[in-house]
């Protein structure tokens, strides 16, 4: 299995664009996530789906922040407008199970000019 | 809410030497997982701990759980430079909430 795969692997962009994180989970997992890291918060759980289904968005930061998930193979998570101190490391990782061993992408390395 | 507690947060330490990390958290459960990270690459999943008393070893690190006293350690033996990483544990909370991550120990391992 190719894993869990993120694009972009990095992303700079000028304050105020719309950013797009994208996320391919791995085939047959039903639980997907959205982590951010920084140096200063640590990783930080932002949202969770369970068979496409949002069940827990309170780590999202503020209306700026949307995740979606049409299918059980896509995911993607925007940013609009952006701002300097989204700058982070996005992470996606899926699991058979919500509680179950989780498996991380890459990540996403965000910059906000 | 489930809380995890994980120290030291930073070590630093000499090559040959044992030492472990110590996990803890204040809701039952009886699955905790134990992740691996490397500066700037993501986290990679290092052992997975089901039940009271589950002992699991993987070259130099073996990590256990006991559950009573919501306690897991990873325990490092003859410590080499290659183990310099931040290592995560994760608690299930048994609830629909996912997997709770402590802050993350930053070993280093000087030469």
């Amino acid at each position: 299995d190719a894993g869990v795969i993120q694009s972009p692997r990095h992303e700079v962009t000028e304050m105020g664009q719309e950013v797009t994180l994208r996320c391919k989970p791995i085939s047959g997992h039903n639980s997907l996530f959205w982590y951010r890291q920084t140096m200063m918060r640590g990783l930080e759980l932002l949202i969770y789906f369970n068979n496409n289904v949002p069940i827990d968005d309170s780590g999202m930061p503020e209306d700026r922040f949307s995740a979606k998930m049409p299918n059980a193979s896509f995911s993607t998570l925007k940013i609009q407008p952006s701002e300097p101190r989204d700058s982070a490391v996005y992470f996606c990782a899926s699991s058979f199970y919500a509680s179950g061993e989780l498996f991380f992408g890459e990540g996403s390395r965000l910059t906000v000019l | 809410e489930l809380k995890v507690e994980q120290n030291p947060l930073f070590l630093s330490m000499q090559e040959g030497k044992n030492y472990t990390i110590y996990c803890n958290y204040s809701t039952t459960s009886d699955r905790l997982y134990w992740y691996r990270q490397d500066p700037g690459k993501s986290l990679e999943s290092l052992f997975v701990l089901l039940s009271n008393g589950a002992v699991k070893q993987e070259g130099r690190l073996m990590a256990s759980l006991d559950t009573k006293a919501r306690l897991s350690t990873l325990h490092i033996t003859a410590a080499v430079h290659d183990l310099s990483a931040t290592y995560f544990c994760a608690v299930d909370g048994g609830g629909a909430d996912g997997l709770t991550f402590g802050k993350g120990t930053h070993l280093i391992i000087q030469p």
